[in-house]
């Protein structure tokens, strides 16, 4: 079954240093992952997705198909990246898609 | 504001009852899809609708339905509530109904059932 797992319901970090939150999956075909950020009173909304290749208020995160991985990182840490952090994966199938979400990591960002 | 809307913002209801949750997509949005988030678990995928079509359905309780309707506003029913429906539901909506995992969502509607 397609499955996202995000193994630490909590991460902790000081300012500065560097944060990784960790995503794996289970999907047989060609996978399609993202990455989504609720900050404090905001809407859950896109922050990456892994065909971009592009870099979003410092984050970056590489596909791994062979450890079936999609780790968000970032070198430094700041304290407005405190917020929960979901991976997805996209499985789209006769014209429709549906998004599968992790359990979600809580970032805190100690000053 | 167009971003996707959703109301009630709250709602306190006793087992039994049935409840129906609205949501309205981004202005131009064809596809709506409703997902719950309970204590313990993630957002889970209920079902997808795309211009008043049903897409895609995921563990959507049968006492649970949806439907889009010509305006593009969509509509969940949650019927025979139960202690365990507890959750924050949330609407999102895409421009089309594959729309390369970009959703846009709402601010949730939490529901308390006692």
């Amino acid at each position: 079954a397609q499955r996202v797992t995000q193994p630490e319901k909590l991460l902790s970090v000081f300012k500065g240093a560097p944060v990784e939150l960790k995503c794996n999956y289970s999907y047989s075909g060609s996978p399609e992952l993202f990455w989504y950020v609720q900050y404090s009173r905001q809407r859950l909304q896109l922050l990456l997705r892994h065909i971009s290749r592009e870099s979003i208020k410092g984050f970056t995160a590489d596909l791994n198909k062979g450890e079936t991985s999609f780790h968000l990182k970032k070198p430094f840490a700041q304290e407005e990246d405190s917020a929960m952090y979901y991976c997805a994966l996209s499985l789209v199938s006769k014209g429709a898609q549906k998004l599968v979400f992790g359990q979600g990591t809580r970032l805190t960002i100690n000053p | 504001d167009s971003g996707v809307t959703q109301t009630p913002k709250h709602l306190i209801t006793a087992t039994g009852q049935r409840v129906t949750l609205r949501c309205s997509p981004r202005s131009g949005d064809l596809s709506v899809y409703w997902y719950q988030q309970s204590l313990d678990q993630g957002l889970q995928f209920l079902i997808q609708y795309y211009n008043g079509e049903e897409r895609a359905k995921g563990n959507i309780l049968e006492r649970f339905s949806a439907q889009q309707f010509p305006d593009l506003h969509s509509e969940l029913n949650l019927s025979s509530l139960e202690l365990g429906d507890s959750a924050l539901y949330f609407c999102a909506s895409s421009v089309g109904p594959t729309n390369t995992g970009e959703l846009f969502f709402g601010e949730g509607s939490r529901l308390t059932v006692l």
